[in-house]
């Protein structure tokens, strides 16, 4: 079975300063691994995605994870912080036959002016 | 276009209640997921359709809920006999997967049915 841990429930950051949000995997099989957003009262929005292809993958909104196979993990980083980027993020790894999603329990991104 | 709507936002509904909740994903969109997101918790995998098949009901809590997709488009969840551990966030997302796996077919989720029992 694959599981995904959040290692932080909450991260707090200044504005224009690096994000990191860290993301553990556990999975029998070559995953593949996501990251969600959700901003207040929206929907979730798919920020990027791993799918065996490269291992340093680039999403919407200058946020970007590295898979490393070594380490289980998946950690999402931004080079400077937004106002805009305050949201929860979630870590998501797929099951084997890729037909469902496995969720973190979200990491809650604080940014301060 | 128009994205995976949900209806209706909010529900409040006592202890005991049946409950319906609505989905309609984006047009020609084979997959369809029930998920259910609580307090403090990461979503939850409830029940999975894809086209004509046998849906994947395993994450479903108990029989108390099921889900049923019509004409393969517009899905309804319902939880019958609600009790206070049923208030959560539910939502719906669906994905154009044409028998590739998920990495093919990003979902797009819906923004969610905020169910309280009380």
């Amino acid at each position: 079975a694959q599981s995904v841990t959040q290692l932080d429930s909450h991260v707090s950051v200044s504005e224009g300063t690096p994000v990191l949000l860290r993301c553990n995997y556990s999975s029998s099989y070559s995953p593949s691994l996501f990251w969600y957003v959700q901003h207040p009262n929206k929907g979730l929005q798919l920020l990027l995605k791993y799918t065996s292809a490269a291992t340093l993958v680039k999403g919407i909104n200058g946020f970007e994870a590295e898979f490393k196979k070594s380490e289980t993990s998946f950690h999402l980083t931004k080079p400077s912080a937004h106002m805009s980027d305050a949201a929860e993020y979630f870590c998501v790894v797929s099951s084997e036959y890729g037909n469902k999603l496995v969720f973190g329990a979200g990491t809650i991104l604080r940014v301060k002016s | 276009g128009a994205g995976v709507s949900q209806s209706p936002s909010n529900k409040v509904t006592e202890k005991g209640k049946d409950v319906e909740l609505r989905c309609d994903p984006i047009s020609g969109h084979t997959a369809l997921y029930w998920y259910r997101q609580s307090l403090g918790q990461g979503l939850e995998f409830l029940i999975y359709f894809q086209g004509n098949s046998a849906p994947d009901k395993s994450g479903l809590p108990s029989d108390r809920f099921s889900a049923e997709r019509t004409g393969g488009s517009v899905s309804t969840l319902t939880i019958q006999r609600t009790q206070q551990e049923d208030s959560a966030v539910y939502l719906c997302a669906s994905s154009a997967r044409t028998g590739g796996a998920l990495m093919l077919s990003p979902l797009h989720f819906g923004n969610g049915t905020r169910l309280t029992v009380t």
